[in-house]
């Protein structure tokens, strides 16, 4: 079935380190989004990438969507303590609009 | 806070016991989702509504059965449930289903369900 692979599953970081977590999917997607979930909290949106190619930025935080849109990745630079939680992208089917897989997430961790 | 609500917050039910889940809406959004999130597992899409119809069951029990009586309230009625059914059930409001920002989703707190 269609899936959307997201690695590593755990990074655990010195505080000021970069960090980058990748999804890619196994069919191509009409758009990718970026999900925070913060330890016992729940998922909350960070952006929306659309066109092949694409790259966005806040402050910090690169986002990346690949040429096949098949593809994403989160880099972001000098973590801080803040940073900690659960990083999962979620990419919409291009075959079906309500067709929505969550990759696994990347539990983000930080040694101050 | 998102503008999504759900309750219970937190449910303990056995497994010939019947309950439901709410969700509510305060976003004027038209589709609604449920998902599941089970420790080391990614969040599974279970149910999509769009405008009250139902346009997404990703094969889900029939032991979890959802209901959606207008945009703004997302139901899901247990029953029967087993033991590995414990997780944190997710509801979820996008604008609608579109291709372009409209489809951010905003996610209610969760309920954590054990089935004892």
């Amino acid at each position: 079935g269609q899936q959307v692979m997201q690695i590593p599953q755990y990074q655990h970081v010195q505080e000021g380190e970069d960090f980058t977590t990748y999804c890619n999917s196994s069919t191509t997607l009409s758009n990718i989004q970026w999900y925070k979930q913060r330890p016992g909290g729940h998922p909350v949106f960070l952006i929306q990438l659309v066109k092949s190619g694409e790259v966005k930025k806040q402050k910090r935080l690169t986002f990346q969507f690949g040429e096949a849109k098949k593809n994403s990745s989160l880099h972001i630079t000098a973590t801080q303590t803040t940073d900690v939680g659960t990083y999962f992208c979620a990419g919409r089917l291009r075959s079906s609009a309500s067709k929505i897989i969550f990759g696994s997430g990347t539990r983000l961790s930080i040694r101050p | 806070e998102t503008g999504v609500t759900q309750t219970p917050r937190h449910l303990v039910m056995g497994m010939t016991n019947k309950k439901s889940l709410k969700c509510e809406q305060h976003l004027g959004h038209n589709a609604m989702y449920w998902y599941k999130q089970s420790a080391k597992k990614p969040l599974e899409l279970m149910f999509v509504y769009n405008f009250k119809e139902q346009t997404e069951n990703n094969s889900v029990p029939s032991r979890f059965s959802p209901e959606c009586p207008n945009s703004s309230h997302l139901f899901l009625h247990l029953h029967t449930l087993q033991p590995e059914d414990s997780a944190l059930y997710l509801c979820a409001s996008s604008q609608d289903l579109g291709r372009g920002l409209t489809d951010t989703q905003y996610f209610g707190p969760g309920t954590r369900l054990t089935v004892l």
